[in-house]
């Protein structure tokens, strides 16, 4: 079993550029997150998705987009990367049957200059 | 509103000695209680959930994690650590509106001597 993958595991975006950090699950679960890690700042969740077609905002989502076409994929766009949006990110998933557990893919390091 | 306190950003402790992480929440009912360890480099793994019953809760690795709702905490023991330990761990809460969305500490990070 995979579980939750990740890619790229690092990328160097200059200013103004996109991206799409991609994520892949193969546990069948319905929810999937999008968090950013900063250092000394702990997890912020960026968006969610509750299921395929179906997504919202998170804690911190401004400068970012995503989709949910099936269960297995969570895309997380950066439209116009600024220095500010440097950061390490992180794609889990959960089941839907209240555990509150997640699982987390190995994450992508993306510096902007 | 919810939150998730680790007031040691960084924690020294020599190999064999005993381990405390400190984390503190703010939630109104019974929570769902998380210590995840990330290890440098690599993703977030869960050693351990409360969720209700028995508040010392037992996980991976030998750690233990203790729920006291009149403290509103929920600390990580360990009782001899070893150089692998080092990492840093990250504490979370069940976040109130469903959907299994968590609160996460700002995490504490585990250095080990020899």
């Amino acid at each position: 079993n995979a579980g939750v993958t990740q890619t790229p595991k690092f990328r160097i975006l200059k200013i103004g550029q996109s991206m799409t950090l991609q994520c892949t699950q193969d546990m069948n679960h319905n929810y999937m997150y999008w968090y950013r890690q900063d250092p000394g700042m702990g997890l912020k969740l960026i968006y969610y998705s509750v299921g395929a077609g179906i997504t919202d905002k998170g804690e911190v989502p401004n400068g970012y987009n995503v989709s949910r076409s099936t269960t297995e994929d969570f895309p997380l766009r950066l439209e116009l990367a600024a220095p500010s949006q440097t950061s390490v990110y992180f794609c889990a998933s959960s089941p839907p049957f209240g555990s509150y557990e997640q699982y987390f893919g190995p994450g992508t390091r993306l510096t902007v200059t | 509103a919810q939150s998730v306190t680790q007031p040691d950003i960084h924690i020294t402790v020599s190999e064999g000695a005993s381990l405390e992480l400190r984390c503190n929440y703010s939630y109104g009912a019974t929570p769902y209680l998380f210590w995840y360890v990330q290890s440098p480099g690599q993703g977030l793994q869960l050693l351990l959930k409360y969720f209700s019953g028995d508040t010392l809760v037992q996980g991976i690795k030998g750690f233990e994690a203790e729920f006291k709702r009149s403290q509103s905490s929920f600390n990580l023991r360990k009782p001899s650590v070893h150089w692998s330990d080092a990492a840093e761990y990250f504490c979370a809460v069940g976040a109130s509106g469903g959907y299994n969305k968590l609160i996460f500490g700002a995490g504490t990070r585990l250095a080990v001597h020899p």
